[in-house]
């Protein structure tokens, strides 16, 4: 079936460090939407990236369609960014697929 | 952006009784989702919703049924709750279709099943 897999699984970085996550999955995406969820809270869609490369504020996504992998590129990182990034992605059925995530604490 | 909301948010059930999850959105998005989270599992899908009246079975259906009476509201239904149901529920929904839906999530429901 359908894999989606991330990494790193955890990155601890300083405040004003830029972070890279990783996401590979098993089978061509018409769909890959990058997530955040904080602790105990809900997930919300950073950005929605099937192909190519899109920005939003300081964050960076690129999808290689083609080699089945997608990046977050996260410039400057701030303490409210630490939490949980999640990947998810599906084939032109609707239903998303999603990663286990990478669990991102920014230190002051 | 999609507003989503559930209800309740927290919910405490016995063994053997009956739970509904709400889910509502504001959208008008045709798609609806019903996922779980589970600490090494990740999020998985239930059952999710192309429109009104229509159901369909995501990656872990059993024990659980669906309704989607309109648009707006989809319903996540435990005949029979058992205690390996606990867990974070969250809907979703999400309209352009096509399989390019962009997805958004409501705040979550947090089941424990005694």
């Amino acid at each position: 079936g359908q894999q989606v897999q991330q990494s790193p699984a955890s990155l601890v970085l300083q405040e004003g460090e830029n972070a890279e996550l990783q996401c590979n999955f098993s089978s061509t995406a018409t769909q890959l939407q990058w997530f955040y969820q904080s602790p105990g809270g809900s997930l919300v869609s950073l950005l929605s990236n099937p192909s190519g490369t899109k920005h939003t504020g300081r964050l960076t996504s690129t999808t290689v369609t083609k080699e089945r992998r997608s990046s977050l590129h996260i410039s400057s990182s701030q303490t409210t960014d630490s939490g949980t990034y999640l990947c998810a992605h599906n084939t032109n059925t609707g239903k998303l697929t999603f990663g286990d995530g990478t669990v991102l604490t920014v230190k002051p | 952006e999609a507003a989503v909301t559930q209800s309740p948010r927290n919910k405490v059930a016995v063994t053997g009784g009956k739970v509904t999850l709400s889910c509502n959105q504001t959208n008008n998005h045709n798609n609806m989702y019903w996922y779980r989270q589970d600490t090494g599992h990740g999020l998985r899908l239930i059952h999710y919703s192309y429109g009104a009246g229509s159901t369909e079975k995501g990656d872990i259906p059993d024990g659980y049924k669906a309704s989607r009476p309109s648009q707006e509201n989809f319903s996540l239904i435990l005949e029979l709750a058992t205690p390996s149901q606990t867990s974070v529920y969250f809907c979703a929904s999400g309209g352009q279709g096509g399989g390019q839906d962009t997805q958004y999530f409501g705040p979550g429901t947090r089941l424990l099943v005694l």
